[in-house]
Order: C-alpha cells, then structure tokens, then sequence
C-alpha cells in the first residue's frame, strides 16, 4: 500500500536526448510527488515536485507527468546533459493527520542516469 | 541559500557502541526527520518529529534508536547499541510548516559499524 515502484532501475541517454524516468504508487491517499536527484556522496535534492490537481509541471529543462487515475507520474528531461548523471529518486507523501502531521516521504528505488556526450 | 547540516560526516564504530549522528535543521523549518540509506537502496524514514515529540515513526525505529532537539538548533538521531547492519547513510531533513511539503535534506553521515 506504501510501496511506490520506480522504472528504469538504469538508463543511459545522449547527451540532447530526452530522459524519462517512471513511479506508480498504490496508496490514493498521496498528495505530494517530489522528484530528488543525488549525487554519489552527497543527499537528495529537490528537483521538482507536483500536486495531484495538476496534470503537469515544468521547470526549466524538468517536467512532470502525472496522471491520477492510472496513479501514475513521470520525469522528463529534456536536452539531457552530462552533468544530470546522478541517480533520481521519484517519492510520495501524504499528510497523515495525527495531532500534529508527519508527512514522510516514501522513495522509490532510484534510477541511474548516464548522460553520455 | 540556507541549509541543513550534518555532522561528523563519517562516522565509523565498534558493534554494541554507542553512537549520537547530529543535524542543524534550517533555522525556521519545524519539521524534522531521519532517514537512512543502506548503500545502493532506497531513502527508507526513520522518524518525523514535530513540537518537540515524535510524530511518526517507521518499524526500523525500534527501541535502539531515540531522537532528541537538545536546543533550539540542533536535532540528534542516537542509536544505543550499533549493530552490523545499521551500517548506512543517514539523512537528517527538514521542512517549513505542514503547508509546505518540501523537504531539504542535509548531505548525510555515513556510519560504519565493524
């Protein structure tokens, strides 16, 4: 119910080419979709992140796909350079209601970006 | 740009040690939470921490662990008795208020039990 599964575990693109990186989830009660990207050594970084009421979300050379019915949302990245090699966490949250709220992030596995020039 | 921050970065003990991984939360946010990452997994939550108290926690957080924000700037993740596989990346993060989900994480421990 709390899983939320993340496609491709590995992807390598050309440089200019177009990333897509996939997560579907199973609990409806999510409400919040971060997309983070981390380098070796270093934290996850907020990349980008999407409410359910809207279907897509761009920023700069970062869009989000999402589709609430299928419970399902995606990363793209457009003109992909070397320097987006990193791996890509998609997660979820919601905001469970218990006095004072939590709102946990729950990842995906990652996926592997190589942006080869 | 503000940030969290973590220390000591490496963190390397003896099993059944004792050992205290501390955070400085951004200074406004009023959320915090650990996570760790086993090397080559995924970001699992350890704890949420909210007014003082614990919010929400995760079955990896059992009785070995406990959180503390000894002042009004530092938050502490203190395992009691390190076993092998709590050998990970810890990640300390915070957030503004409930409104607003976003996250930012600090750049980690990593702790090594032998």
């Amino acid at each position: 119910q709390q899983q939320v599964k993340q496609s491709p575990q590995s992807l390598i693109v050309q440089k200019g080419g177009i990333s897509i990186i996939n997560c579907a989830y199973e609990n409806t009660a999510f409400d919040y979709f971060p997309w983070y990207q981390q380098f070796p050594g270093k934290g996850p970084a907020l990349l980008i992140a999407i409410r359910p009421d809207v279907s897509e979300k761009k920023e700069g050379r970062f869009t989000i796909s999402f589709n609430k019915s299928a419970k399902q949302f995606s990363l793209h990245i457009m003109d992909s350079q070397p320097g987006d090699s990193a791996t890509y966490f998609c997660a979820a949250s919601s905001f469970a209601y218990s006095g004072a709220g939590s709102y946990q992030l729950t990842f995906g596995k990652g996926t592997k970006l190589s942006v080869i020039p | 740009e503000p940030e969290v921050t973590q220390t000591p970065s490496h963190q390397v003990t003896q099993m059944g040690q004792e050992v205290i991984l501390r955070c400085v939360p951004i200074s406004n946010h009023l959320y915090f939470y650990w996570y760790r990452q086993i090397l080559g997994q995924k970001v699992e939550f350890l704890v949420s921490f909210y007014n003082n108290e614990i919010s929400e926690k995760s079955e990896i957080f059992d009785d070995q662990f406990s959180v503390e924000r000894p002042d009004g700037s530092n938050f502490t993740l203190k395992i009691r008795s390190t076993k092998l596989e709590d050998s990970a990346m810890y990640f300390c993060a915070s957030i503004l208020t409930r409104d607003r989900g976003e996250q930012y994480f600090g750049p980690g421990t990593r702790l090594t039990v032998t």
